[in-house]
């Protein structure tokens, strides 16, 4: 079956400190992980991977993909209270998308 | 572009009560599909289309059903609502299928089931 597990479940931080999400993956067919971040309401994209070892930058936000060993980071570097929020790992496995439960991140001022 | 539109945002519905969430997208896609997000579980996909007329069933189907009679439109419909059906519901839309293409959420119905 495929599954998707993401670490920690929740974590908290103080303002300007470095945080690493983790997504780990076993799946049929992988074809791509995605990151979506979740405020209040819906998710929206962060970064798409298909290949190991490429970095992919979005500000303070990076993400890194592992295909040997079947996990992804995303690390988010001097974190703001803007951070807070439900960070979602997902896996394309044959076009159907494989979500993980959500890393529940709090920035504390 | 409206992006994807969800109606309406809270639903209480009675045990046996039937309904049916809207959704529609204004972005051509052809993709679409539901998800529902209970608290400590990931998305779980209830029904997908990849396109007017084509529909098909995801993880969690049962007691759901779906219809996509043009591109932009893509209905859920409850037959008759339990309590395990109270959940945050989303619907999203991309160009294609799978995870190549960003998924659009629309804003999400929360219902309650009593």
């Amino acid at each position: 079956e495929d599954k998707v597990v993401q670490s920690p479940l929740s974590l908290v931080v103080h303002e300007g400190d470095t945080v690493t999400l983790n997504c780990s993956y076993e799946v049929t067919n992988f074809r791509s992980l995605l990151w979506y971040k979740q405020e209040k309401k819906a998710p929206t994209f962060l970064f798409m991977l298909t290949s190991s070892g490429i970095e992919k930058k979005s500000g303070r936000l990076s993400s890194i993909l592992d295909k040997k060993e079947l996990f992804s980071i995303l690390n988010i570097t001097a974190t703001q209270t803007g951070d807070s929020a439900v960070y979602l790992c997902a896996v394309d496995s044959n076009y159907q998308l494989i979500w993980g439960a959500g890393t529940k991140l709090i920035i504390k001022p | 572009n409206a992006g994807v539109t969800q109606t309406p945002k809270f639903q209480v519905l009675k045990t046996g009560q039937s309904m049916t969430l809207q959704c529609a997208q204004d972005m051509n896609h052809e993709y679409m599909s539901w998800y529902r997000q209970d608290p400590g579980m990931g998305l779980r996909l209830i029904h997908y289309s990849v396109g007017a007329g084509i529909t098909d069933q995801g993880e969690v189907p049962n007691g759901y059903n779906v219809s996509r009679s043009t591109t932009e439109d893509f209905p859920l419909r409850l037959l008759s609502a339990a309590p395990s059906q109270t959940s945050v519901y989303f619907c999203a839309s991309s160009y294609r299928r799978g995870g190549t293409d960003t998924q659009y959420f629309g804003p999400g119905t929360r219902l309650t089931v009593l």
